[in-house]
């Protein structure tokens, strides 16, 4: 069965500090693909960044950075130098490639940037 | 604006009433999932669909919620004789393809209370 673990329910950071949040997934398949969403307080969803299993390269877009690995079964997010922009519930996903690409979803983890 | 449209962005309906929540992907996308949001939950999936054909309902409930998603027209998400345990966030997602872990793109979302 296929699940995604955020443990960190709520983070809170002042300015400018960096912070990583924390994505474990369980898996049967050998291939899948792992995203992260962003809902900020309006409550929209925000698609921030999609990896497949085979690519385990970590990703650098400006002050935001992914580590993927795979023997851990981890897919991290770090945002450099954190801004009050930044608070928002993060989601981790992820979706088997041979199935319907529904979406597991981890429960987010809550981010709170204060100035 | 060609991103996903999902009204009505807000719904109020008596208990035993009918929910209608109306769904347009993305120009080009044929591919739409619904994805249901408890209060500070995350998003669980409920129903993929194609063009007149739903593809996978297993995260739908049995009873009063049904999909479907016309040759013309948008994704309906209808909920009929609505419970107080409906009111949540129901959000839209539309992708290019399938099997190939495309990036779904959310809709703003339709925040449902039922009275």
């Amino acid at each position: 069965a296929q699940k995604v673990t955020q443990a960190q329910t709520e983070i809170s950071v002042v300015e400018k500090e960096d912070v990583t949040l924390d994505c474990v997934y369980e898996t049967r398949d050998t291939t899948y693909y792992l995203f992260w969403y962003k809902q900020p307080p309006s409550g929209e969803l925000v698609f921030l960044i999609r990896r497949n299993s085979f690519d385990e390269q970590n990703e650098i877009s400006g002050r935001y950075s992914w580590n993927f690995q795979k023997s851990t079964s981890s897919f991290n997010f770090t945002i450099t130098a954190s801004q009050v922009v930044d608070s928002a519930v993060y989601f981790c996903a992820l979706s088997e490639t041979w199935g319907t690409d529904k979406l597991i979803f981890g429960t987010g983890t809550r981010l709170q940037v204060f100035p | 604006n060609a991103g996903v449209m999902q009204n009505p962005r807000h719904l109020v309906r008596r208990r035993g009433q009918e929910a209608r929540l109306r769904c347009s992907p993305m120009k080009g996308h044929s591919h739409v999932y619904w994805y249901r949001q408890l209060p500070e939950e995350g998003l669980k999936f409920m129903v993929y669909l194609q063009k007149e054909n739903i593809i996978d309902e297993s995260g739908m409930p049995k009873e009063r919620f049904s999909a479907e998603f016309p040759k013309e027209g948008p994704s309906i998400l209808r909920i009929q004789q609505v419970v107080r345990g409906d009111s949540a966030a129901y959000f839209c997602a539309s992708s290019s393809g399938q099997g190939q872990g495309q990036p779904q793109h959310f809709g703003d979302g339709t925040r449902l209370s039922i009275l």
